[in-house]
């Protein structure tokens, strides 16, 4: 059983430009929620989605989207980068939306100049 | 979700059980207790969860006091490979709802 996989391990950007992280879901896990990790912090919940659909948000601006594919592979897109999205991305993938066990890649290290 | 308070940080000799405690006085009595662990360089890796009653798998156990208000997780025999952030989370086990609210957790260090 593969695990979740995230592409790229680290990537350098300059503010104002546009990043996409890709993630792809365990093996037979539906749902998908991505999470942003600053330096010395926990992971900050950014959004879920389940069955190709956004059902849930955290706090974070609307330059911030994501897709989920038919295969249930998953995108974060992050527009007009700042210097404060410099962060660890962390994807986790579970069975089902809700559900008490989430595995997470081992994230996309993004820093942004 | 309830917020929930851990030490920063705590050291444990390996082979010894290492008790990491975790308050939440303001849990809501349909809100669980997850434990996560983050290994350096890794994402978070789920380690047990429980409502009131004691927990045990092959990681860990999760001792749940009787009022709910505070709970501790145990690794029996610790090994250096234990040696991670620890994240205690109080959340509704809601149909639909992924997000885990993370605090910053309990840094552990496991001395050979």
């Amino acid at each position: 059983e593969t695990g979740v996989t995230q592409s790229p391990t680290h990537l350098i950007k300059t503010r104002g430009q546009q990043v996409t992280l890709r993630c792809s879901s365990q093996s037979g896990h539906n749902t998908v929620s991505w999470y942003q990790q600053a330096l010395g912090q926990g992971p900050q919940f950014i959004f879920q989605y389940y069955r190709e659909e956004e059902n849930g948000r955290g706090n974070f601006p609307p330059r911030f989207s994501g897709l989920q594919f038919p295969n249930y592979s998953s995108e974060l897109n992050v527009n007009a980068l700042e210097l404060d999205d410099s962060a660890l991305y962390l994807c986790a993938s579970s069975l089902v939306a809700g559900a008490d066990t989430q595995y997470f890649g081992p994230g996309t290290r993004l820093t942004v100049l | 979700d309830a917020k929930t308070t851990q030490p920063t940080s705590m050291d444990c000799a390996e082979g010894r059980a290492a008790n990491l405690p975790c308050n939440h006085s303001t849990i809501s009595g349909n809100e669980y207790v997850y434990w996560y662990r983050q290994i350096h360089s890794q994402g978070p890796q789920y380690i047990i969860h429980g409502l009131k009653n004691n927990e045990t798998n092959e990681m860990a156990s999760l001792i749940i006091t009787e009022d709910r208000k505070s709970s501790t997780l145990i690794l029996p025999h610790a090994t250096l490979r234990d040696t991670a952030v620890y994240y205690c989370i109080v959340r509704v086990r809601r149909s639909g709802a992924n997000n885990l609210f993370f605090g910053t957790g309990t840094r552990l260090t496991v001395i050979p």
